[in-house]
């Protein structure tokens, strides 16, 4: 979603519940996408990619789904643990291109 | 090392000093990004280094951000005559594949705060 300054979206969850992280794209000329994770203090961190040529993609309790129709991304992570707080990011690029990031979701793991 | 190292991971300059930020990349890495991070923003790109050339410079916001990696390994950030909106947190990544978005390996950052 849309975020302004401070005021990042926040997704509050239940420990072991799933959670799915939404993010909107503008270029449909993008053609590879990745998910980041940043906790406080530290670098992002490599999550999941996707390329355009496919819809869906899954890893280690996380999938992630691409919707080029509608240019809408989604990171969903099964029985989210609080060790998945932190911000999560999208990122996209065209081809040839640099990445572009998101504003980021901030994601609340209650136990 | 194992990782991408910058250093300081804090710096706090006064408006008009030149501050000078480092990044340490996973050895062997031809690929080095530096990016910015405003406070609750995603990172933005700054610039871009293939082994030492600097093939990238286009996300520099002014003349007074300037970068190098004269070895091909360590690259610094340089910014000239501070301004309160250079506040923010300066990461540096590395990949070991030219062009390197897919593969990013970002630091810790520096947070530089500038009063």
């Amino acid at each position: 979603g849309e975020s302004v300054g401070l005021h990042l979206p926040t997704l509050s969850v239940q420990e072991g519940d799933n959670s799915i992280i939404n993010c909107a794209y503008s270029n449909s000329a993008s053609d590879y996408f990745i998910w980041y994770k940043q906790e406080s203090g530290k670098g992002p961190q490599f999550i999941i990619d996707i390329r355009s040529n496919m819809d869906k993609r899954q890893g280690q309790r996380v999938t992630v789904l691409l919707n080029k129709t509608v240019k809408h991304l989604s990171l969903q992570i099964a029985a989210t643990q609080p060790g998945d707080s932190a911000v999560y990011f999208c990122a996209g690029a065209e081809y040839g291109n640099k990445l572009v990031f998101g504003a980021g979701t901030i994601l609340r793991v209650k136990s | 090392g194992a990782g991408v190292s910058q250093s300081p991971r804090y710096k706090v300059a006064k408006r008009g000093q030149d501050v000078a930020l480092r990044c340490d990349p996973i050895s062997g890495h031809v690929s080095l990004f530096w990016y910015q991070q405003a406070l609750g923003q995603g990172p933005e790109f700054l610039t871009y280094f293939q082994n030492e050339a600097q093939l990238d410079k286009s996300g520099l916001p002014s003349d007074r951000f300037f970068a190098e990696r004269p070895e091909g390994s360590v690259s610094t950030l340089k910014i000239q005559r501070t301004q309160q909106e250079d506040s923010a947190v300066y990461l540096c990544a590395s990949s070991p594949i030219r062009g390197g978005d897919e593969k990013l390996f970002f630091g810790s950052g520096t947070q530089l705060s500038v009063l």
